[in-house]
């Protein structure tokens, strides 16, 4: 099973919109509507930001947002903020195996 | 709601290991429980699932045949046992909760992590 394509970085300046995308095939993203995100600051445990797709836990802040469409799932961060600098990673449900992760990408607040 | 890993350490090529997660907070049997880990420097890789019962396992290509994923929930704990091990398995592991009894829709709770390193 492939790792899933995430662009490697992303930067934004504060209160602005980023996207990051995680493209996958048709047995992962594009044929599940389980794709979750994780963010993972330096040294720390991943948390979960979205999952089901489109769906925030509950603490989560309302700027993270996701969509899918095709074989690409997007995760939004609307109105950044210098504490959201930190990786992210996609991951899908699969046929042939439960979990395939995206390969990453650093999000920088310049 | 908390996970708690234990059990990693150095250990010489071709040894083994065996990593500890201990829950707490939550009805431990009714949730699959997943073994995620990041190299340094690397991204996340899927590891290894257990299914909330036990009766269901799934393993990574790459370590299928040396490591052994199983659960007591008589202790709230699910163990992975390592054997054979090699430089590629250098990394932190991290034990995850699921958010159903199987590895369906991601995982919503995560433990700290716990280093391997492999090296003579």
């Amino acid at each position: 099973q492939s790792a899933l394509t995430q662009p490697a970085s992303v930067s934004g300046s504060p209160g602005q919109s980023i996207t990051i995308s995680c493209t996958g095939t048709s047995s992962d993203v594009g044929g599940y509507n389980y794709v979750s995100w994780y963010q993972q600051h330096p040294g720390k445990a991943p948390r979960l930001v979205i999952f089901d797709v489109i769906n925030r836990p509950s603490g989560v802040p309302i700027r993270f947002s996701g969509s899918k469409s095709g074989n690409t799932a997007s995760l939004t961060i609307s109105g950044l903020q210098t504490e959201d600098e930190a990786d992210y990673y996609c991951s899908s449900y699969t046929s042939s195996s439960p979990y395939v992760f995206g390969t990453g990408t650093r999000v920088t607040v310049l | 709601v908390e996970l708690l890993e234990s059990g990693g350490g150095l250990v010489q090529p071709g040894g083994s290991l065996r990593l500890s997660c201990a829950a707490s907070g939550f009805t431990f049997s009714s949730y699959a429980i997943t073994w995620v880990r990041q190299a340094p420097g690397k991204g996340l890789g899927w590891v290894s699932t257990i299914s909330g019962s036990g009766d269901a396992t799934y393993y990574k290509d790459s370590v299928k045949g040396r490591f052994f994923i199983s659960r007591d929930n008589s202790r709230d704990t699910v163990y992975l046992q390592m054997n054979s091990l090699t430089a590629d398995d250098t990394a932190v592991y991290y034990c995850a909760k699921d958010m159903w009894q199987k590895p369906i829709y991601g995982m919503d709770v995560w433990g700290q992590g716990t280093t391997v390193t492999v090296s003579s």
